[in-house]
């Protein structure tokens, strides 16, 4: 299993410009999230996902837009970058079924490390 | 979510083992105490989960005090791997609906050679 895979490891993006942040996962995890990291604030919840074709928002989902078409797929659309969206970002996956123990056993990819200009 | 309290950072002597407490005095019945940890510039790792009893895996070992108001962390042989920031987050186990993890500052451990 290839785990939690993210592309890309790097971006540059000028100000409003769009793009589209990549997240699969091979472990038929039913969640999956998108998380923010920057100095000082720890990891911040943007959008989340318990199955195909449902998604909700976490704390901070301005300027994100998700979607959920496939169990192994969750992309995070940054709609018009701007510099306050530079930051390292992760995507995880759980497994969710019947409230289980094991959704807080997360998994998380190498993240994507973005730089708005 | 119990609110935890962690030392801000730790020393270690390569190989020999790194106890990293974790204080969580308001932590309810049906809350379960997570490990995991961030190696610099990559993603956060789970470790390992317990209730009341010890637990250990090839990673770790936990143990939680008999009232349940305290754990640590055990890695019985640091390598210098082990350098990260590690992370004691209390959570409802079965039965919540809220997936997000909130992770707090961490304890930083530094395993010197």
């Amino acid at each position: 299993n290839a785990g939690v895979t993210q592309t890309p490891k790097f971006q540059v993006l000028k100000t409003g410009q769009s793009m589209t942040l990549q997240c699969a996962q091979d472990m038929n995890h039913e969640y999956m999230s998108w998380y923010r990291q920057d100095p000082g604030m720890g990891l911040r919840l943007i959008h989340y996902s318990v199955g195909a074709g449902i998604t909700d928002q976490g704390e901070v989902p301005n300027g994100y837009n998700v979607s959920r078409s496939t169990t192994e797929d969750f992309p995070l659309r940054l709609l018009s970058a701007a510099p306050s969206q530079t930051s390292v970002y992760f995507c995880a996956s759980s497994y969710a079924k019947d409230r289980s123990l094991a959704k807080n056993i997360q998994y998380f990819g190498a993240g994507t490390r973005l730089s708005v200009l | 979510d119990a609110k935890t309290t962690q030392p801000t950072s730790m020393d270690c002597a390569e190989g020999r083992a790194a106890n990293l407490p974790c204080n969580h005095s308001t932590i309810s019945g049906n809350e379960y105490v997570y490990w995991y940890r961030q190696i610099h510039s990559q993603g956060p790792q789970y470790i390992i989960h317990g209730l009341k009893n010890n637990e250990t895996n090839e990673m770790a070992s936990l143990i939680i005090t008999e009232d349940r108001k305290s754990s640590t962390l055990i890695l019985p042989h640091a390598t210098l791997r082990d350098t990260a920031v590690y992370y004691c987050i209390v959570r409802v186990g079965r039965g919540g609906s809220n997936y997000k993890l909130t992770f707090g500052k961490g304890t930083l451990l530094t395993v010197n050679p």
